[in-house]
Parts: structure tokens; C-alpha cells; sequence
């Protein structure tokens, strides 16, 4: 199975800063990932598929790079709607994997 | 829009069975593979199962195979999870998940709330 490292497990941060979220796999997966936010008591919301890609309705300050092993997710102004949990995901191969969270709360 | 809304979660004894029921509406819900995806109390997110379009193809972790399985009613817009043999470790809320492709594909793209299933004595 492909291991999701994400770094770090949590982060403050304030109103307006730019914060950048690293996943690393365990094997080279192209741009085979995936970022969610959840918040407490909901599901997860796809944020960014295939590495970079922008899903339906996500505000523009959010943002994602990297291929091969290492990918991050980027936020350029915090807003205080986008404090959460964040999760990367793999969708090289089965079965599905994903890092352990990163919870960005508020400083 | 796309709903998805789980149900069945309750709780249940060690080694017993129960289903979970996730109903699709807001889309052709014959067109595209369905997930389950679990979170146990406090913890990240693991994925359980997958089901194609058609409900021809099947896949499964390996930490519940041979215990649950997924299936689908398409004329019900229906998905199902049938775990057997339950365990403390399976206690979580189960999430089903839409995929944008007829079987395993990039993502999960839409997501139910949520049904809390607890394994206990």
C-alpha cells in the first residue's frame, strides 16, 4: 500500500496568512493526489484533484502542486472558514490512502 | 445538486452484522462508482470499499474483506454495506463517497454526512 505522509500534524496560523500543507507518498505516484477539508461534525470536501486542479466552487486561494513524491497544498489568505482538518489522497492505486490530517487552527 | 444520506448506524455487540444504507439522489446515480470510506473516533480517514456503475466490479481493504460487503440497488439509487462479523476496531462513521468515474477513478467527489456505526459490549 501507498503511504501519505503529511507534514506538519498542525499548524496556527492567523486570519490572512499564507500556509502551505506538504504530503509526501511513499512511492513516486505522478499526480495521482488529492486535498479535503473537514470540518468537525461534517464530511470531507474535495478540494483539489489531481494535484493542482481546482474542484467546483473552491475559492481561488486555494492551491496545489508537486508530482512524484512530494505535493503541497497552499492557502494564500487565511479566511476564517478555511481553519480545519486537511487531507491528502492517493488515487495511483488501490487500495485509496490517505495522509493523516493537518489541523490548522486559529493563533 | 448531488446527495448522498447514509443510514443504519447504531449500536451493535461484537460479532454481529449490520447494514448501512446510503441513498443517492441529484444525479444518475448508475453512471458512476460509489465508495464507502470510514472515520473512527478522533482519527483520519480510511477507505473500505468501492463498487463500479453496474455493481459487476467489487474491491475491498483488506482490514474488512471477507467480513463486509458492498452492494447496490440502481433501480432504488440505493448503495449498501453489509459488515458481518463486526469488531471493535470497525467502530466509526461510515461516509459514502461518489466517484467521478464509472468505477475507481480520481477522486471522491461528493459525500454523504455520515452514519456512526459503534462495536460494543
Amino acid at each position: 500500500d501507498i503511504q501519505m505522509t503529511q507534514s506538519p500534524s498542525s499548524l496556527s496560523a492567523s486570519v490572512g496568512d499564507r500556509v502551505t500543507v506538504t504530503c509526501r507518498a511513499s512511492q513516486s505516484i505522478s499526480d495521482y493526489v488529492n486535498w479535503y477539508q473537514q470540518k468537525p461534525g461534517k464530511a470531507p470536501k474535495l478540494l483539489i484533484y489531481a494535484a493542482s486542479n481546482l474542484a467546483s466552487g473552491v475559492p481561488s486561494r486555494f492551491s496545489g502542486s508537486g508530482s512524484g513524491t512530494d505535493f503541497t497544498l497552499s492557502i494564500s489568505s487565511l479566511q476564517p472558514e478555511d481553519f480545519a482538518t486537511y487531507y491528502c489522497q492517493q488515487s495511483y492505486s488501490t487500495p485509496r490512502t490517505f495522509g493523516q490530517g493537518t489541523k490548522l487552527e486559529i493563533k | 445538486q448531488v446527495q448522498l444520506v447514509e443510514s443504519g448506524g447504531d449500536v451493535v455487540q461484537p460479532g454481529r452484522s449490520l447494514r448501512l444504507s446510503c441513498a443517492a439522489s441529484g444525479f444518475p446515480f448508475n453512471n458512476y462508482g460509489i465508495h464507502w470510506v470510514r472515520q473512527a473516533p478522533g482519527k483520519g480517514l480510511e477507505w473500505v470499499a468501492v463498487i463500479s456503475d453496474d455493481g459487476s466490479n467489487k474491491d475491498y481493504a483488506d482490514s474488512v474483506k471477507g467480513r463486509f460487503t458492498i452492494s447496490r440497488d440502481n433501480s432504488k439509487n440505493t448503495l449498501y454495506l453489509q459488515m458481518n462479523s463486526l469488531r471493535a476496531e470497525d467502530t466509526a462513521v461510515y461516509y459514502c463517497a461518489k466517484d467521478p468515474s464509472r468505477y475507481v477513478g480520481q477522486s471522491f467527489d461528493s459525500w454523504g454526512q455520515g452514519t456512526l456505526v459503534t462495536v460494543s459490549s
